[in-house]
């Protein structure tokens, strides 16, 4: 089964680090670009990051570009997140997604929470 | 890169058709046909419904369809279910150093 897990979630002062990991399985995970993808409470979905197969390209949203950094682990078949210096508005659900073609994002875990607050 | 711009609400009785509208620019909705749809329940994650503006993933029913017409792409519902109420969203691939942009999701409403 094509499945991804995320993982690494959880609360954190402002000002704080946070790592999240995305574990794959059922896939070829080497041969896929991966996302991050967010969605603060009751609002709409936000594309965080995007880390190509071979980890050549990798990219930001401004919101967040200077404080994380999107890595990954083809011999593991994981994708990181670290997160520093988080602020309150970075409060989300985080998920992982892969990407089909260049604008389908066609497998979705089910999302880690990270909250920022004091 | 700001949020492609679509309707908050759209609402419909089982069995008619709706239309989701997605208006983005030439940079992103306008220049490519890379528009897709996703679906998305509450407390669930999004589910893939169409890509490349009209190209449907296996196991989507072909009551779900896409379109697009210069800047302004289209997400069409026929035979509305109870099941399709949900929250939909666009994207698309765009042209500045980001290269993906979200709609600003539309919830369906089944009367």
């Amino acid at each position: 089964e094509v499945q991804l897990v995320e993982s690494g979630g959880g609360l954190v002062k402002p000002g704080g680090s946070l790592r999240l990991s995305c574990a794959a399985s059922g896939f070829t995970f080497s041969s896929y670009s991966m996302n991050w993808v967010r969605q603060a409470p009751g609002k709409g979905l936000e594309w965080v990051s995007s880390i190509s197969s071979s980890s050549s390209y990798i990219y930001y949203a401004d919101s967040v570009k200077g404080r994380f950094t999107i890595s990954r682990d083809n011999a593991k078949n994981s994708l990181y997140l670290q997160m520093n210096s988080l602020r309150a508005e970075d409060t989300a659900v985080y998920y992982c997604a892969r990407v089909i073609s260049l604008d389908a994002f066609d497998i979705w875990g089910q999302g880690t929470m990270v909250t920022v607050s004091s | 890169q700001s949020a492609l711009t679509q309707p908050a609400s759209v609402s419909g009785s089982p069995g008619q058709s709706i239309t989701i509208s997605c208006t983005g620019t030439s940079s992103d909705v306008g220049g490519y046909n890379y528009v897709s749809w996703y679906q998305q329940h509450p407390g669930k994650a999004p589910k893939l419904m169409i890509y490349e503006v009209s190209n449907r993933p296996s196991g989507v029913p072909d009551r779900f369809s896409g379109s697009k017409s210069g800047n302004t792409a289209s997400l069409t519902i026929s035979g509305l279910q109870a099941e399709d109420e949900a929250d939909y969203y666009c994207s698309s691939y765009t042209s500045s150093s980001t290269p993906y942009v979200f709609g600003t999701g539309t919830k369906v409403t089944v009367l």
